[in-house]
């Protein structure tokens, strides 16, 4: 069964620009979360998609942004991108709940 | 407030002895715990899991204890192999369903031939 893809796997962006990042889940799962991992603060919820519907939420600005797709695939996109957003960005997969499964992550670096 | 913390950020460890990585939480809601191992340019994976119902789990060279009174949990690893050297992420949830998992800020082990 393949794994959690997410594309692009590296990107670099300007201060004030904004990004898409896409993630595949494990065929059959239906739960896609977000997290966000930077040196300082380690991994940080964004949030988690059920069934096209945002299920919960962290504490992020509203400059972060979600959805899901009726196949299950998520996209997460960040408006208004600061040198701060800088960071690895994970999605995971689960079935309806249990174990999450990590992608290998978006580096994204802002300049 | 971090309700999830690691407080050794990094640990080195000769191979073939335990290695012990720790974790504490504030928030006495949590009753589900995992630890997660992430190698560099991959996504953290799943190593083992605990429920607030049992003081210890074990699966092959990793076994977790859990002392829910003093809000603290360790990972074991016997005996340490040079493949175990990653970063550690402990996780904590009041559930084992949806909700979201609050990680701490790792522990990278170093295992030293």
């Amino acid at each position: 069964k393949a794994g959690v893809t997410q594309t692009p796997r590296y990107l670099i962006k300007t201060r004030g620009q904004q990004v898409t990042l896409s993630c595949s889940p494990i065929s059959g799962h239906r739960s896609v979360s977000w997290y966000q991992q930077t040196p300082g603060q380690g991994l940080q919820f964004l949030f988690e998609y059920f069934s096209e519907t945002q299920r919960n939420k962290g504490n992020f600005p509203g400059r972060f942004s979600g959805r899901q797709f009726s196949n299950s695939r998520s996209e997460m996109n960040v408006s208004t991108l600061e040198l701060g957003d800088s960071a690895l960005y994970l999605c995971a997969s689960s079935l309806a709940v249990g174990q999450k499964y990590f992608g290998p992550g978006t580096r994204l670096t802002v300049t | 407030d971090q309700q999830v913390k690691q407080n050794s950020p990094s640990l080195s460890v000769q191979e073939g002895r335990i290695s012990i990585l720790n974790c504490d939480y504030t928030n006495s809601m949590f009753d589900y715990f995992l630890w997660y191992k992430k190698y560099p340019a991959e996504g953290p994976t799943f190593l083992i899991s605990i429920s607030s119902i049992k003081d210890k789990n074990e699966d092959g060279r990793f076994t977790v204890f859990l002392n829910k009174s003093a809000k603290h949990l360790s990972l074991h690893i016997v005996p340490s192999q040079p493949g175990d050297s990653a970063v550690y992420f402990c996780a904590a949830s009041p559930d084992s369903g949806n909700t979201p998992l609050v990680f701490g800020k790792g522990t990278r082990l170093s295992v030293i031939a």
